[in-house]
């Protein structure tokens, strides 16, 4: 079985400060790894994925993720916040053909 | 084009009463879904379309109804829903059915209320 946890329900950060959003995963296969962004009342956007390539995933807005195997996580950072990153972060994970799980989710609070 | 148009954005509607929710898409994706969102929590899946033939069915009641009528379109009809149905509803798609390597695409949403 599969199954995501976000590690933080809050993180509170100020402008131009990192950003490091935790995840760890558990997975009986070789996972396929998102990280997915929802701001207020909108639709989930993918910031990136992992299928088993690079180890290092760059996405878009200046996020990137690590994949550690040995430590089950998939961490997403951002060296310099923005007031525009304040959002809901969701890790969400897949090992198998039928359907993603997701994490319950972290709320970025970033302040000026 | 990566998008995911959804129509309404919001409904209100009573118990009583019949409605539709539509989604679509123009890139060519053979894989669409329903997802239910309530406040502050993940999206949780309802059913998978895959090659306009209803491949999931997450045991949702049958007060929820989907339809494809085509590669590009997904409709969700509505009878006689409860006020806990009320949330966002978001619609997906993506290439094919295969969530461990093709990336889902989501729509912005219905922010559904059922009074």
């Amino acid at each position: 079985a599969q199954s995501v946890t976000q590690l933080d329900s809050h993180v509170s950060v100020s402008e131009g400060t990192p950003v490091l959003l935790r995840c760890n995963y558990s997975s009986s296969y070789s996972p396929s790894l998102f990280w997915y962004v929802q701001h207020p009342n909108k639709g989930l956007q993918l910031l990136l994925k992992y299928t088993s390539a690079a180890t290092l995933v760059k996405g878009i807005n200046g996020f990137e993720a690590e994949f550690k195997k040995s430590e089950t996580s998939f961490h997403l950072t951002k060296p310099s916040a923005h007031m525009s990153d304040a959002a809901e972060y969701f890790c969400v994970v897949s090992d198998s053909f039928q359907k993603l799980v997701f994490g319950t989710g972290t709320r970025l609070l970033v302040s000026p | 084009d990566t998008e995911v148009t959804q129509t309404p954005k919001h409904l209100v509607m009573g118990m009583t009463n019949k409605k539709s929710l539509k989604c679509e898409q123009h890139m060519g994706h053979r894989a669409m879904y329903w997802y239910k969102q309530k406040a502050k929590k993940p999206p949780e899946l309802m059913f998978v379309y895959s090659y306009e033939k209803l491949s999931i069915n997450e045991s949702v009641p049958s007060r929820f109804s989907p339809e494809c009528p085509n590669s590009s379109l997904l409709n969700l009809h509505l009878h006689a829903l409860q006020p806990e149905d009320s949330a966002l509803y978001l619609c997906a798609s993506s290439p094919e059915y295969r969530p461990r390597a093709d990336t889902q695409y989501f729509g912005p949403g219905t922010r559904l209320t059922v009074l």
